[in-house]
């Protein structure tokens, strides 16, 4: 069936590291990926996204990878803060019955930064 | 930043009691949707709605019941509330829109419910 994973549940950086936070997607049909940021005690934020026709797309410290021939995505966080420890969801939306499309949440990571 | 909002923030209670959860967003998102979301948990899709006067189920069985009368209204109502129903409560719209990019879903705060 569909599914979103992610490989990690919790990962821990260093003040200043890079992180690289990884997601699975099984429903080849899925054009569109989007990664959310949940801070303790708030909705998910949005982040980034990207389209099933593109393989990279960057934003301010952040770098979304899309690797369509092994269904895995990735959100790579440049120069790591602490205002970026969270929880981080990725979602793809996929076709859905009517038409219509459908998101669906991975069950998230969470980033710990160290100083 | 979207323009969602619920209240309350917070709510403990007791059990059996009736509540509603208020969600409101003021975008003319047609698409709205109810998450539940244990803390550090992943999201449960429990409710979702097309437009006015549609409503339909998600993936997570849910006791709640969700009703749709205006486009930036969707509240969540609990008939009999149990302990088993505490959790946070998300509500997230999205727009109407084929154009790729208009199924992002923005979130509310959330309201965290206890039932004791």
């Amino acid at each position: 069936g569909e599914s979103v994973g992610l490989h990690l549940p919790t990962l821990s950086v260093q003040e200043g590291d890079n992180s690289i936070i990884n997601c699975a997607y099984s429903n080849s049909a899925s054009d569109y990926f989007i990664w959310y940021k949940q801070e303790s005690g708030k909705g998910p934020q949005f982040i980034i996204d990207i389209r099933s026709n593109m393989d990279k797309r960057q934003g301010q410290r952040v770098t979304v990878l899309l690797n369509k021939t092994v269904k895995h995505l990735s959100l790579q966080i440049a120069a790591t803060q602490p205002g970026d420890s969270a929880v981080y969801f990725c979602a793809e939306r996929t076709p859905f019955s009517g038409g219509y499309n459908k998101l669906i949440f991975g069950a998230g990571t969470r980033l710990a930064v160290h100083p | 930043e979207a323009d969602i909002y619920q209240t309350p923030r917070y709510l403990v209670i007791g059990t059996g009691k009736k509540i509603t959860l208020e969600c409101s967003q003021t975008m003319g998102h047609d698409k709205m949707y109810w998450y539940q979301q244990d803390p550090g948990m992943e999201l449960h899709l429990i409710h979702y709605s097309y437009g006015v006067n549609s409503t339909e189920k998600g993936d997570l069985s849910s006791e709640s019941t969700v009703s749709r009368i205006r486009t930036e209204h969707f509240p969540l109502t609990l008939e009999s509330a149990r302990p088993s129903h505490t959790s946070q409560y998300l509500c997230a719209s999205s727009e109407d829109r084929t154009a790729v990019g208009a199924d992002t879903q923005y979130f509310g705060p959330g309201t965290r419910l206890t039932v004791l």
